[in-house]
């Protein structure tokens, strides 16, 4: 079955980079765009951007440009969100979804907390 | 970018009551789509292409709209159904999600 497994929860200090990792299994990673999304308590859910492992194609939401890479690495069906300069404001639970004309497959989410 | 506004943000709904949750969009969209979250879980798709059940969701749901005005209804609430709902919109770049509505059991 199609599955996404996130990487566990990561405590970081202010100014720091980390890398979120999303591993595929169960279809052909390289067709499917891969979807980010962050969610923080009262905010809803953000699209961060998406890329097609395959192509390497991406797309960012203009507020994560900067602050947001994704790459993937289509030898290991792994997806990864970089995210650089973290601040509180990156306290969050990032998801990864597989994108099949809607974000029919969900990772269990990874949850980022930033601080001192 | 376009904005999904959803309404209500809050409700509560006694068993067997028809729901319906409604989601504006800025721009016309194609498509609506939905997914249903609780608490400590990831978002599931829920209702995709605007009317479109997901895999397993309970009949009682279903999805309509079309341009600006979409809505998600319940016919008869059951307690299972109590999460919060939210809509997505994936015709144009960034996709963007409505703020969601948390609808409770009474």
């Amino acid at each position: 079955q199609v599955q996404l497994q996130q990487s566990g929860a990561e405590l970081m200090k202010p100014g720091a980079s980390m890398k979120i990792s999303c591993k595929a299994s169960g279809y052909t990673f390289s067709s499917y765009w891969i979807e980010w999304v962050k969610q923080r308590p009262g905010h809803g859910l953000e699209w961060i951007g998406d890329l097609l492992p395959g192509s390497g194609n991406s797309n960012y939401n203009e507020k994560f440009k900067g602050k947001a890479t994704l790459t993937a690495d289509t030898s290991s069906n792994t997806a990864y969100m970089q995210l650089s300069s973290l601040t509180s404001e990156d306290s969050a639970v990032y998801y990864c979804a597989r994108d099949d004309g809607y974000f029919d497959v969900w990772g269990a989410g990874t949850t980022v907390t930033v601080s001192s | 970018q376009i904005v999904l506004t959803q309404s209500p943000a809050i409700m509560s709904a006694s068993p067997g009551e028809k729901v319906t949750i409604t989601c504006s969009a800025s721009s016309s969209v194609s498509y609506m789509h939905w997914f249903q979250q609780k608490p400590g879980t990831s978002p599931k798709l829920w209702i995709y292409s605007t009317s479109n059940l997901a895999s397993g969701v309970p009949a009682r749901f279903s999805g309509s709209g079309s341009g600006t005005s979409y809505s998600l209804t319940i016919s008869r609430m059951e307690a299972e159904d109590a999460a919060t709902y939210y809509c997505q919109q994936r015709t144009n770049y960034p996709w963007t999600f409505g703020g969601g509505t948390k609808l409770e059991i009474k």
